[in-house]
């Protein structure tokens, strides 16, 4: 069955390093699709970076990179240069191709909570 | 800009009321969706739609029920409130065969108390 794992509630980083949040996932279906969300505290869901299992080259998106190794199933999230406005939940999840394209279904790790220290 | 919008930020109701919950998008999606958010479970789909008067049960559904009379509305229902369904309740949108890549798009979620 399809899974999406978080393995860090909370991470502490200082402001202007680099963080990297980790993301395991399972899927037997070969063709599948890797989002990452930011969720602030105001609740709102924030689209941050998409990667694709087919694709060749790892996203990124200005800060955000992610470290995909398919042989892994892992799909890290690498943010480059923190800012105290990444302090937030993030949360990795997948879509498989099976069906799932059409309903546009999503499955949710369990979240990280990242904190940003000045 | 993409919208989609909830009726209440926060909301507090009582053991065995009848809640509704309101979701609203301006995009002419397809696809609706309703998860609750609870802290160490990440998000967890209760309801989806993906088209009018159309519904299928999600991992959670139980204690629920949804409608969806219009392209633009989804709404969620608790038919008797119980204590354990008191959570962050978010909505969310996305294209129909939008490929693997479209994501959904949110709410600003509901933070529903049962007492």
């Amino acid at each position: 069955a399809q899974k999406i794992t978080q393995t860090q509630p909370g991470m502490f980083v200082q402001e202007k390093e680099a963080v990297t949040l980790d993301c395991t996932y399972d899927t037997s279906d070969p063709s599948y699709g890797l989002f990452w969300y930011k969720q602030p505290s105001s609740g709102e869901m924030i689209f941050l970076i998409y990667q694709g299992s087919y694709d060749q080259q790892n996203a990124t998106e200005g800060r955000y990179s992610l470290n995909f190794q398919k042989a892994r199933k892992s799909a890290n999230l690498v943010i480059s240069a923190s800012q105290l406005g990444d302090s937030a939940m993030y949360f990795c999840a997948m879509r498989e191709g099976r069906g799932s394209s059409n309903t546009g279904k999503l499955i949710f790790g369990q979240g990280t909570t990242l904190q940003v220290k000045p | 800009d993409v919208k989609v919008t909830q009726s209440s930020r926060y909301l507090v109701k009582r053991t065995g009321e009848k809640v509704f919950l309101e979701c609203v998008q301006d995009m002419d999606h397809e696809n609706m969706f309703w998860y609750r958010q609870d802290p160490g479970l990440g998000l967890r789909l209760i309801y989806f739609s993906y088209d009018v008067k159309m519904k299928e049960k999600g991992d959670i559904p139980e204690g629920y029920s949804v409608s969806r009379e219009k392209k633009e509305r989804f709404s969620l229902i608790l038919e008797s409130a119980s204590t354990n369904q008191t959570s962050m309740y978010l909505c969310a949108s996305s294209l129909i065969g939008g490929g693997l890549s479209y994501e959904q798009y949110f709410g600003p979620g509901t933070r529903l108390t049962v007492t």
